[in-house]
């Protein structure tokens, strides 16, 4: 069975930075490439990063990019998303999904998703 | 970027009765449409792919048409289980975009 667990997220304050983690299995972790989408408080769904299965190709949303960084280790059966300068906007619940091939860093869909993680950004 | 617009945005339905939900996107977005379950508390769940292919282990109830900038998510008896809001993605392109959403509420 394909498990996606997040952890990490909490409240912070604008303008500072929040590391989340993913810890995947059930699936060879190493096969596919791996994405964060997030959700908004009472909003729709936005694909904000992915990354290819051997870390070689690299995905960002433009209201993400610059600010977030995405990671992954293999070894661990392990995702990451490091965000810096983080802002009121992005306070959301933010769900790991698993990508469908091994090289689309965007563009795609995603069969699995995990629980989320809730990231609040507010003074 | 390539927007997706569902509607309605609340459908209300009886047990046993068919849903019809919409999904029209602003440009071609070929046959790379996803349809997602979401219910409350709970991560969305992928239904449909390529506007029509049925994910694993999703029943013969529900089912996906269209192509180009118009689609449909047809579930033809509605079980309990089904109410839900469901959420409309294209991944034609890098943004990957989703609708806003249909809320399938019961009737």
């Amino acid at each position: 069975e394909v498990q996606l667990v997040e952890s990490g997220g909490g409240l912070v304050q604008p303008g500072r930075s929040l590391r989340l983690s993913c810890a995947a299995s059930g699936f060879t972790f190493d096969d596919y490439a791996m994405h964060w989408v997030r959700q908004a408080p009472g909003k729709g769904l936005e694909w904000v990063s992915g990354i290819s299965w051997n870390s070689g190709s690299i995905g960002y949303a433009d209201s993400v990019k610059g600010r977030f960084t995405i990671s992954r280790d293999n070894a661990k059966n392990s995702l990451y998303l490091q965000m810096n300068s983080l802002r009121a906007e992005d306070t959301a619940l933010y769900y790991c999904a698993k990508g469908v091939d091994p090289i689309a860093v965007a563009g795609t869909r995603f069969d699995y998703w995990g629980q989320g993680t809730l990231v609040t950004v507010s003074s | 970027e390539i927007v997706m617009t569902q509607s309605p945005a609340t459908l209300s339905v009886s047990p046993g009765e068919r849903a019809t939900l919409s999904c029209r996107a602003s440009q071609s977005v070929s046959s790379n449409l996803a349809w997602y379950q979401q219910k409350p508390g709970q991560a969305p769940r992928l239904l449909i792919y390529g506007a029509s292919t049925r994910a694993t282990g999703i029943p013969a109830r529900f089912s996906g048409s269209g192509s180009g900038t118009e689609f449909t998510l047809t579930i033809s008896s509605l079980q309990s289980e089904d109410f839900a809001v469901y959420y409309c993605q294209q991944y034609n392109n890098w943004s990957g975009t989703f609708g806003q959403g249909t809320k399938v509420e019961i009737k």
